[in-house]
């Protein structure tokens, strides 16, 4: 009963370094999103996929790069950290239109950029 | 675009009293309307939804009904729980084709409930 699961927890990047966010889900979802989560405001959608091999841009898909080779998969890549990337970074996935896009979400990823 | 405006938090209630926390939309379209919440350090969880007008969600006590003409879904419960105690977020999705689900989420309203 994994749903969906995000590695790492937490991770301390200096500025200019890569790395990359880990999803996986194991319902069988074709569509999976981004989002980032800052202090006091609510979710913002980086990058989503409706399918292995399309993905498409969300609302602040800048210093960030994804890709989708599988159902289960949809890793986030950031390429050059900066503080402003400093965030807590949630993937969910949803079944689609017959679930009413119904999310379902990981833990959460916290990232200090320093 | 689309927008969802919470009402100012925190909120801090004595348990057994009554939870409304407010929830405004703008749309361009007729969207679906749903409340997650987060437990600490938890990813969110779908609490309700609706997916037309004067539909009621209702969840473990929670209830919001959707109105379309104040554009509001305000969240209620009657009798909160310490275990209550959570961040809630009101968003909102476009039921057009190419909408594919994507969240439009509110700011988030931290509810903090004492015994």
């Amino acid at each position: 009963n994994a749903g969906v699961t995000q590695t790492p927890k937490f991770r301390i990047l200096k500025i200019g370094q890569s790395m990359t966010l880990q999803c996986t889900q194991d319902m069988n979802h074709n569509y999976m999103y981004w989002y980032r989560q800052d202090p006091g405001m609510g979710l913002k959608l980086i990058y989503y996929s409706v399918g292995a091999g399309i993905t498409d841009k969300g609302e602040v898909p800048n210093g960030y790069n994804v890709s989708r080779s599988t159902t289960e998969d949809f890793p986030l890549r950031l390429e050059l950290a900066a503080p402003s990337q400093t965030s807590v970074y949630f993937c969910a996935s949803s079944q689609g239109v017959g679930s009413s896009y119904e999310q379902y979400f990981g833990p959460g990823t916290r990232l200090t950029v320093t | 675009g689309n927008s969802v405006t919470q009402m100012e938090g925190p909120v801090t209630l004595s348990e057994e009293a009554f939870l409304t926390i407010n929830c405004t939309y703008t749309a361009t379209g007729y969207p679906s309307l749903f409340w997650y919440v987060q437990y600490p350090g938890e990813g969110l969880q779908l609490l309700l939804k609706a997916t037309k007008a004067d539909d009621k969600g209702s969840n473990k006590g929670f209830e919001a009904t959707y109105r379309k003409e104040t554009t509001s879904f305000h969240l209620e419960k009657g009798s909160v729980q310490v275990s209550d105690s959570a961040v809630y977020f009101c968003a909102l999705s476009d039921r057009g084709g190419t909408s594919y689900g994507k969240l439009t989420f509110g700011q988030g309203t931290i509810l903090t409930v004492h015994p």
